[in-house]
């Protein structure tokens, strides 16, 4: 199973974009990249899922390097309301092929 | 469209127990997996079902056992538990056309004494 690494921490304040930095280097060629964000008390929500370059939803962008051995969460203009724990994912979820890391921690500051 | 649900929301258990925790999968979908996550983690995978066959594990004991049924609804029974079973236990649901973006229910937080 691919192995990632994610920042602890980050703070940011309101209006400001947010880039998280996820590094999964023993990515196998058909790995998927899925990000998901965790608030209190909640399961999980699907945020954004890549395999390669570029990918934008209405809530976020998913920038993955030729390589693929890293990817970059973007989210636009962050409120106070996506303070919450996101986590990178790497692999197939089919058969539990991908592993949940302990997550990056992002406060949203006034 | 139905979200996934899962019961009890909380439990407290006494060690050596046994638990059946509950979960309905998101309408349309086929496969659920089972998540455990104590305090501060990220979810740690249990295992995977998939029209009612188990269809991977993680790293847990055997006293982890899942059900699916036929309208996917789901089952995570745990024997003989111990102190460190205390956890938040997350369902989600998948299509297995698009296994990778799952649907996690509010998950039931497991207290054992």
């Amino acid at each position: 199973l691919a192995k990632t690494t994610q920042p602890i921490s980050m703070d940011s304040y309101e209006g400001q974009e947010v880039n998280i930095t996820c590094s999964h280097n023993n990515i196998a060629t058909n790995d998927y990249i899925t990000w998901y964000q965790q608030f209190p008390s909640q399961g999980p929500r699907f945020i954004i899922q890549g395999y390669k370059t570029k990918v934008t939803n209405e809530v976020a962008s998913l920038f993955i390097p030729a390589d693929r051995k890293s990817s970059t969460l973007s989210l636009p203009r962050v409120s106070l309301s996506d303070t919450a724990v996101y986590y990178c994912l790497v692999g197939d979820t089919n058969a539990g092929k991908s592993t949940f890391g302990d997550g990056t921690t992002l406060t949203v500051k006034p | 469209e139905t979200g996934v649900t899962q019961s009890p929301t909380h439990l407290i258990k006494t060690r050596g127990q046994q638990v059946t925790l509950r979960c309905s999968s998101q309408s349309g979908h086929n496969t659920v997996s089972w998540y455990q996550q104590a305090l501060g983690q990220g979810p740690q995978f249990i295992f995977q079902y998939y029209r009612e066959e188990e269809n991977g594990r993680g790293n847990f004991p055997p006293r982890f056992s899942g059900l699916q049924f036929p309208n996917y609804s789901s089952e995570l029974n745990v024997n003989a538990l111990e102190l460190d079973d205390s956890a938040l236990y997350l369902c989600a649901s998948s299509d297995s056309g698009r296994a990778d973006e799952q649907y996690f229910g509010p998950g039931t937080r497991l207290t054992v004494t």
